[in-house]
């Protein structure tokens, strides 16, 4: 069964740090391009970042460009979301999704499955 | 940046066809897939490359994609389908939804 779980959301004041991570479970971990997804509270989803397999290749919303940095460790099945300077617009739930078919051009990508999110609150 | 527009609210009676829009710049040369998200839950791939459905998706969901809309259509809806859908593209290499239908099934 594939899992990814996501931890590390909390409460922190507008300017500061705080690191996401997504354990990822029941698939080949290495062989998969993961995505971070948020959501603000009452409004829609917005695309954060996403990651290569590898990890060499990594892409930002502009939103987040310069502040939040996207990485991952293959031999501990987990992808992380560095976030810094935070505001309070980055107030969401951030869910981590596996990307399927995200190589074939033009991009054919999709989220099959997601995490139960974790809750960033930035707040003084 | 690339945009897709959704309409905010679709209503439909229990039983009839629902069709839900995905406005986008030439999205019909880009793949679309659609996300249905209940309260309190996270989203759940129900059409994925335009036409796709994944295994446990009900036949009653369906997509297309054609010059600037896709369109989800859930045909013969039923209550359990109330949910807010959201469609999705890829612009190059960088992910983009659209803002959400909220579907009422009254």
């Amino acid at each position: 069964e594939v899992l990814v779980l996501e931890s590390g959301g909390g409460l922190v004041q507008p300017g500061g740090s705080l690191r996401l991570s997504c354990a990822a479970s029941g698939f080949t971990f290495s062989s998969y391009v993961m995505s971070w997804v948020r959501q603000a509270p009452g409004k829609g989803l917005e695309w954060v970042s996403i990651i290569s397999d590898s990890g060499g290749t990594t892409y930002y919303a502009d939103s987040v460009k310069g502040r939040f940095t996207i990485s991952r460790d293959n031999s501990k099945n987990t992808m992380y979301l560095q976030m810094n300077s935070l505001r309070a617009e980055d107030t969401a739930i951030y869910y981590c999704a596996k990307v399927e078919d995200y190589y074939v051009s033009p991009n054919k990508g999709y989220f099959d499955y997601w995490g139960q999110g974790t809750l960033v609150t930035v707040s003084s | 940046s690339y945009e897709l527009t959704q309409p905010p609210s679709v209503s439909v009676s229990p039983g009839q066809t629902a069709s839900i829009t995905c406005s986008g710049d030439k999205l019909g040369n880009k793949y679309a897939s659609w996300y249905r998200q209940k309260p309190g839950q996270s989203p759940v791939v129900v059409i994925y490359q335009d036409t796709k459905r994944p295994s446990g998706i009900p036949e009653r969901f369906s997509g297309s994609n054609s010059g600037n809309t896709a369109t989800l259509t859930i045909r013969g809806t039923q209550a359990m389908d109330e949910a807010d859908y959201y469609c999705q593209a890829w612009d190059s290499s960088t992910g983009v939804f659209g803002g959400g239908t909220k579907l009422t099934v009254l």
